[in-house]
């Protein structure tokens, strides 16, 4: 299959613990996204990475939030000293430059 | 303001009839809408995308832009209980000069039998 890949599907973490959501994209894509979507709610813009450079994170909640995506392939977002507010379901998207996203499963996070 | 603004809804529609589902953004430099479907616990996924004035069909649906009204709408003809999801509008260009691709809050849509 070549779709996007997020790992894991579900994550359940106590707060304040650290926790790191991967994404494969589609081999090729240049562009990656990654959205937060808490429950009834549209996908909220967290990052943009072209290939290795992050040019937007201005979606990013706090300075827990980080991102990268080191040979602009995979990327990572990781939360530091998670809070209950973070949980929501996180979607990791790619594409060729100007065409539309395809988005993986998505990560289910839940902070306890 | 949000950039892209959708009414939540819900939307109801019988089967068969038409379901019409709206939205606006504020970026005049947006260049291109996407519609995305969602079922509840899955991820997006694309239905239509339009870059130009005008409408823009594929099979039961319709996308349609006016980009001096700065409005995209999704029409679904002959709808269908499958339909029933939530309907995601996204615009692309929005107030950057780079890749970034803003959603609204989605449409709920609940087709009835």
């Amino acid at each position: 299959g070549a779709g996007v890949s997020q790992s894991p599907r579900y994550k359940v973490a106590k707060r304040g613990q650290d926790v790191a959501l991967r994404c494969d994209p589609i081999s090729g894509h240049v562009s990656l996204f990654w959205y937060q979507q808490a429950l009834g709610q549209g996908p909220e813009f967290l990052t943009y990475f072209q290939n290795e450079a992050q040019l937007d994170k201005s979606g990013l909640p706090s300075d827990r939030f980080f991102a990268e995506r080191p040979e602009g392939s995979v990327s990572t977002l990781k939360i530091q000293r998670t809070q209950q507010e973070d949980s929501a379901v996180y979607l990791c998207a790619s594409s060729l430059i100007g065409q539309p996203q395809h988005f993986g499963d998505g990560t289910r996070l839940s902070i306890l | 303001q949000k950039e892209v603004e959708q009414n939540s809804g819900p939307l109801s529609v019988p089967e068969g009839a038409i379901a019409s589902l709206n939205c606006t953004y504020s970026d005049r430099g947006s260049q291109s809408f996407f519609w995305y479907r969602q079922y509840s616990g899955k991820s997006p996924e694309l239905i239509m995308f339009i870059y130009s004035n005008g409408d823009k069909e594929d099979g039961r649906f319709t996308a349609q832009l006016n980009k001096a009204s700065q409005y995209v709408s999704l029409l679904i003809r002959d709808s269908q209980p499958s339909d029933s999801a939530t309907y995601l509008c996204a615009g692309r260009g929005v107030k950057t000069s780079y890749d970034k691709v803003i959603f609204g809050p989605g449409t709920s849509l609940s087709v009835i039998p």
